[in-house]
């Protein structure tokens, strides 16, 4: 079956320009992460959504940072007033939960670059 | 304060066991995470712990006691392609998840 999808794959954006990153997942996977990797770090957590629950947004570096995820399936990362910072590789992963446990799949990325 | 401890740097000779240990502190636990990173790659999923004791999967074994705040990543039968980053995460109460910096594994022949 198809994997975890993101689009668009790459994206150059001016500075203060407003972004959206879509990610779609598996189908039936109630989880849905994003996760940010700028050039030559680590992998950031920015949220997380499970089923129906409220997400935690503190992983999200600004409030110019928002994520949605409509009716438990496709979501979309936004990211208002784009700063040159905010250049990285978005990430976005889907995992089924059955019980203790959890299979997460990736998927390719978004890489934005804000110049 | 969060914590997540692991080896910088390992090697390991083609053929054999290497174990990638990882320590944690965190804010409550909800599970954690292995991943293996090749260099320009999105992250692969390796497993998940969120009980006690070892869960194998073919070359690859990860371990949790949570009394100890500690975990490892067992890879058996090495192999060229296994030289990657291999990542720990915990996932804490409130679902956020916590990443250490990784391991840099180099496989050699």
């Amino acid at each position: 079956g198809a994997g975890v999808s993101q689009s668009p794959s790459n994206k150059v954006t001016e500075k203060g320009k407003d972004v959206e990153l879509r990610c779609d997942p598996i189908s039936g996977h109630t989880a849905l992460y994003w996760y940010r990797q700028s050039l030559g770090q680590g992998l950031e957590f920015l949220i997380y959504f499970q089923g129906n629950s409220a997400p935690d947004k503190s992983g999200l570096p600004s409030d110019r940072f928002s994520a949605e995820r409509t009716g438990g399936s496709v979501s979309t990362l936004t990211i208002q007033r784009t700063q040159q910072e905010d250049s990285a590789v978005y990430l976005c992963a889907s995992s089924l939960v059955v019980g203790f446990q959890e299979t997460q799949y990736f998927g390719p990325g978004t890489r934005l670059l804000v110049l | 304060g969060q914590n997540i401890d692991q080896p910088t740097e390992m090697t390991a000779t083609e053929g054999a066991i290497v174990q990638i240990n990882c320590t944690y502190q965190t804010s409550g636990f909800n599970g954690l995470f292995w991943y293996q990173q090749h260099a320009g790659e999105a992250p692969t999923f390796l497993s998940y712990n969120v009980l006690d004791g070892l869960e194998e999967k073919g070359r690859f074994s990860s371990f949790l006691s949570r009394s100890k705040g500690y975990s490892y990543l067992l890879l058996k039968e090495l192999q060229m392609k296994d030289s990657a980053s291999y990542l720990c995460a915990v996932r804490e109460d409130t679902d956020k998840l916590i990443f250490g910096t990784g391991t840099r594994l180099q496989v050699f022949p």
